[in-house]
């Protein structure tokens, strides 16, 4: 049972840079969600996917990107990366967006940008 | 602003004793409470989900209560155990005009001592 599986685990980066961050879920799950957990703060949302073909903004979503592949993948973007996006990144997926269903969580993409 | 204050930012206390962690929240208007559990290094995995009807909730020596009123919650851990070492959160969810951004409290870390 793989549940929520992002890659890569660990990636540096040089300002400007851009990369993809890629999550996948097997549990047949219609919501994904792309978070970020920075130091002393809570998650935050910075998109999500209701359903297949349908993306979002959350809270904070300037300075990337993001596809939903299929229902099983969900990807985020950094076209130029910035020092302010060093962060911890997660992915989530859960059965419906709104719902007393539990989010499911990856273990997350750790982000290091120089 | 959707608001959701922990207490207390940490805690360490010794293996087999008793703990309870606090959750204040004014995230309006109201859909559910969460409480996560995060490993260092690893994603959140949910412990308990409260709607606004429901005023405990246990999942094994988690209890978990909820006074809507008062917009309090609090996480109970029983008889502690070093694995319970971990960061906990508690998540307030809302629903307005179709948008949903759950909002994070920014945890409690635990450190159980044998």
């Amino acid at each position: 049972n793989a549940g929520v599986t992002q890659t890569p685990k660990f990636q540096v980066l040089k300002t400007g840079q851009s990369m993809t961050l890629q999550c996948a879920q097997d549990m047949n799950h219609n919501s994904m969600y792309w978070y970020r957990q920075d130091p002393g703060m809570g998650l935050r949302l910075i998109y999500y996917s209701a359903s297949e073909g349908t993306t979002d903004k959350g809270e904070v979503p300037n300075g990337y990107n993001v596809s939903r592949l299929n229902k099983r993948e969900f990807s985020l973007r950094l076209e130029s990366a910035a020092p302010s996006q060093t962060s911890v990144y997660f992915c989530a997926s859960s059965e419906v967006r709104v719902s007393n269903q539990p989010q499911h969580f990856g273990d997350g993409t750790r982000l290091s940008i120089l | 602003k959707n608001q959701v204050e922990q207490s207390p930012q940490s805690l360490i206390i010794l293996e087999g004793k008793n703990c309870t962690l606090q959750c204040n929240y004014t995230v309006s208007p109201f859909s559910n409470l969460r409480w996560y559990k995060q490993d260092t290094g690893r994603g959140p995995v949910s412990l308990t989900i409260m709607t606004f009807s429901e005023n405990t909730k246990s999942n094994g020596r988690y209890t978990a209560t909820l006074d809507a009123d008062t917009k309090q919650s609090s996480l109970h851990i029983t008889a502690s155990q070093l694995s319970d070492s971990a960061s906990y959160i508690c998540v307030v969810c809302g629903t307005a005009g179709g948008s949903y951004i759950p909002t994070f409290g920014r945890g409690t870390s635990l450190i159980v001592h044998p």
